[in-house]
């Protein structure tokens, strides 16, 4: 199975900063990764898939970037909404597996 | 609109059996794979299952191979899971997910029902 790493595994940041996560896979994925943001008691929501790709009503705030076995996620303008725990998730193969996730706090 | 209603968790001691069901709407329920992921208490995501549009098609996680049974049902368009032979950790929200068009990853989420194994 492909495991995949994120960190950090928290992070606090203040409104208006620049957040960056990372994730890595334990081997190459090509470009099969997709983002997810959760709240608490909440469904998973799909922010990026493909590496880069947008999903569709997701603020233009959000990017990724990446291949092969090293990604980002990238908050450009942290806002409060932002507060959530986001997770990577590869797709190359099955079984799918998702990263430990990243919890973001708002200072 | 997608939407994506899960029901039938509950409390179950081990050993036991439950149904879970997720009922779909908003889109062609017929032309998506559909994934079953779950989260245990506190813990990260992690999926579990995934069945073709037909229903013909199927596979599982190794740790719930031959204990989980994934079908749908097109014609309602309702996606089940059987859960049997139930162990302590598979105590979780589960999560109905549709697959993205693009393939393999979940792009729509219910908001998953707990099943909760204990004696």
């Amino acid at each position: 199975d492909i495991q995949m790493t994120q960190s950090p595994s928290a992070l606090s940041a203040s409104v208006g900063d620049r957040v960056t996560i990372t994730c890595r896979a334990s081997q190459s994925i090509n470009s099969w990764l997709a983002w997810y943001q959760q709240k608490p008691g909440k469904a998973p929501k799909l922010l990026i898939y493909t590496a880069s790709n947008l999903h569709s009503g997701v603020p233009s705030r959000f990017s990724g970037s990446g291949s092969g076995t090293v990604f980002t996620l990238t908050i450009s303008t942290l806002q409060p909404d932002d507060s959530a725990t986001y997770y990577c998730q590869h797709y190359k193969s099955y079984p799918l597996t998702f990263g430990g996730g990243t919890k973001v706090e708002i200072k | 609109e997608v939407q994506l209603v899960e029901s039938g968790g509950g409390l179950v001691q081990p050993g036991g059996s439950l149904r879970l069901s997720c009922a779909a709407s908003g889109f062609t329920f017929t032309n998506y794979w559909m994934h079953w992921v779950r989260q245990a208490p506190g813990k990260g995501l992690a999926w579990v299952s995934r069945v073709n549009g037909i229903g013909s098609r199927t596979s599982y996680i190794e740790s719930v191979q031959g204990r989980f049974t994934i079908s749908r049902d097109n014609a309602k368009n309702m996606l089940y899971l059987q859960l049997n032979s139930l162990r302590a950790d598979d105590t979780a929200v589960y999560f109905c997910a549709r697959d993205g068009a693009d393939g393999n990853y979940p792009d729509y989420w219910g908001q998953g029902t707990l099943v909760a194994v204990s004696s």
